[in-house]
């Protein structure tokens, strides 16, 4: 496996229920990053993992739990949704330090959708 | 294939001056742009956007063009400030499509 791999590609969801997203990076990197993508509106940037560290929380609704065990794998664990959290959900990595662009690599996506 | 790309790594310009930051596309099905910047050890941040059915959006200091015709984006910033030195990134997507994003472009203003 070679970048960012995201498991389930789709999820359908009850709001009562409780699922998690998973996310791996192959790429050696140092962070890791959830987004929402809602359409036509820009990415929400959800949680970022810097050295296994949540550095920042974009005010996300608590019924979003990140969880980072090492450097390599991000989960994104989900309960009691609402339909409006329905989206793609993007996870990213990046490698973060002086000298380095910064650039970000996405892994496919979750498409959720919670009925 | 990298569909969105941004071919200058790095830009410096001086402080007050203009910055053009460009991005050129492949994909004709794109209909929606977007600018983000990010700073070192920091996630990205949402600039501006634009839909394909304009060529222009001004929002401050900041305003977007985008030539369909010539599948080009370009990010304006007037004046530059200090606190304009970041990485830039231009993405793109259509419909419910996973938004593509470049490689990104280092501004420095040089005060």
């Amino acid at each position: 496996e070679t970048g960012v791999t995201q498991t389930p590609r789709h999820l359908v969801m009850g709001m009562t229920n409780k699922k998690s997203l998973k996310c791996e990076q192959h790429l050696g990197h140092n962070a890791m990053y959830w987004y929402k993508q809602s359409a036509k509106k820009p990415l929400e940037l959800m949680f970022v993992y810097s050295l296994e560290e949540r550095v920042e929380n974009n005010s996300v609704p608590s019924r979003f739990s990140p969880e980072c065990p090492n450097s390599s794998h991000l989960f994104l664990h989900l309960h009691t949704l609402q339909p409006e959290d329905s989206a793609l959900y993007l996870c990213a990595s990046s490698q973060m330090g002086p000298g380095v662009s910064d650039e970000q690599f996405f892994g496919p996506g979750t498409r959720l959708t919670v009925l | 294939d990298q569909q969105v790309k941004q071919n200058s790594p790095s830009l410096s310009v001086q402080e007050g001056r203009i910055s053009i930051l460009n991005c050129d596309y492949t994909n004709s099905m794109f209909d929606y742009f977007l600018w983000y910047k990010k700073y070192p050890a920091e996630g990205p941040t949402f600039l501006i956007s634009i839909s394909s059915i304009k060529d222009k959006n001004e929002d401050g200091r900041f305003t977007v063009f985008l030539n369909k015709s010539a599948k080009h984006l370009s990010l304006h910033i007037v004046p530059s400030q200090p606190g304009d030195s970041a990485v830039y990134f231009c993405a793109a997507n259509f419909g419910n499509e996973k938004l593509t994003f470049g490689t990104g472009t280092r501004l420095t203003i040089i005060p």
